[in-house]
């Protein structure tokens, strides 16, 4: 069974680098494309990246200025970076898989359980 | 960018009862649409993509229809583990994805 799971600091400074890791279990970090999706609390779901091993990656176009990801396949896992960060990235980060456009379109099977991420001094 | 707006925001219902949830994209988007289900303090699940091709392991008293703008999510018996919210997710573009602002359902 594919698992997906989230770590990384809970608190952030604004102005400061919002760094979290998605370490998978069950597939290979080089089968498929794997995103960071994130929700403020009570609210909806906001798209913000997508990665693939081959370093083809898509930004949310809000967000593009200040977003990193990456791949670690050494140890199956992908990061977001997100730099200077202000209270409104406090969310819920979730990192997910899709399978590709190819496949059956850019839908997200596989969840993480979610990381709460505050910004605050 | 495409922008999905769902309606109702909140809907009361029974159990047992057929329940229909709305999903109006601002322009065409083929039948690449995907529903997902949200319980409190868990990550959403996918319920349908293509509009109306179930996931694997679904019950069947989901379904999706619709193409073009305009889609449909419909629970034909309302059971107690439907209590949740139901989001949508444009998969058309090949750049950028955006959900639906979501459909509390709640026990009326």
């Amino acid at each position: 069974q594919v698992q997906l799971q989230e770590s990384g600091p809970g608190l952030v400074k604004p102005s400061e680098t919002l760094s979290l890791t998605c370490s998978v279990s069950g597939d290979s970090i080089t089968n498929n494309y794997w995103n960071w999706i994130r929700q403020p609390a009570g609210k909806g779901l906001e798209w913000i990246g997508r990665i693939h091993f081959s370093g083809i990656a898509n930004h949310n176009t809000s967000l593009t200025t200040r977003l990193i990801m990456s791949v670690d396949t050494s140890k199956n896992q992908f990061s977001l970076k997100l730099t200077s960060v202000t209270a409104a990235d406090t969310a819920v980060y979730y990192c997910a898989r899709d399978s590709g456009v190819e496949v059956r379109g850019v839908v997200f099977d596989f969840w993480g359980q979610g990381t709460p991420v505050i910004v605050s001094s | 960018d495409i922008q999905l707006t769902q309606s109702p925001s909140t809907l009361s219902a029974s159990i047992g009862d057929r329940v229909t949830i709305t999903c109006r994209a601002s322009q065409s988007i083929s039948n690449l649409l995907a529903w997902y289900q949200q319980k409190p303090g868990k990550a959403p699940k996918l319920l349908i993509y293509k509009a109306s091709t179930l996931e694997s392991g679904v019950p069947s008293r989901f379904s999706g229809s619709g193409s073009g703008a305009d889609f449909t999510l419909t629970i034909s018996s309302l059971q107690p583990d439907d209590f949740a919210t139901y989001y949508c997710q444009e998969h058309n573009d090949y750049s950028m994805w955006t959900f639906g602002q979501g459909t509390k359902v709640e026990i009326k």
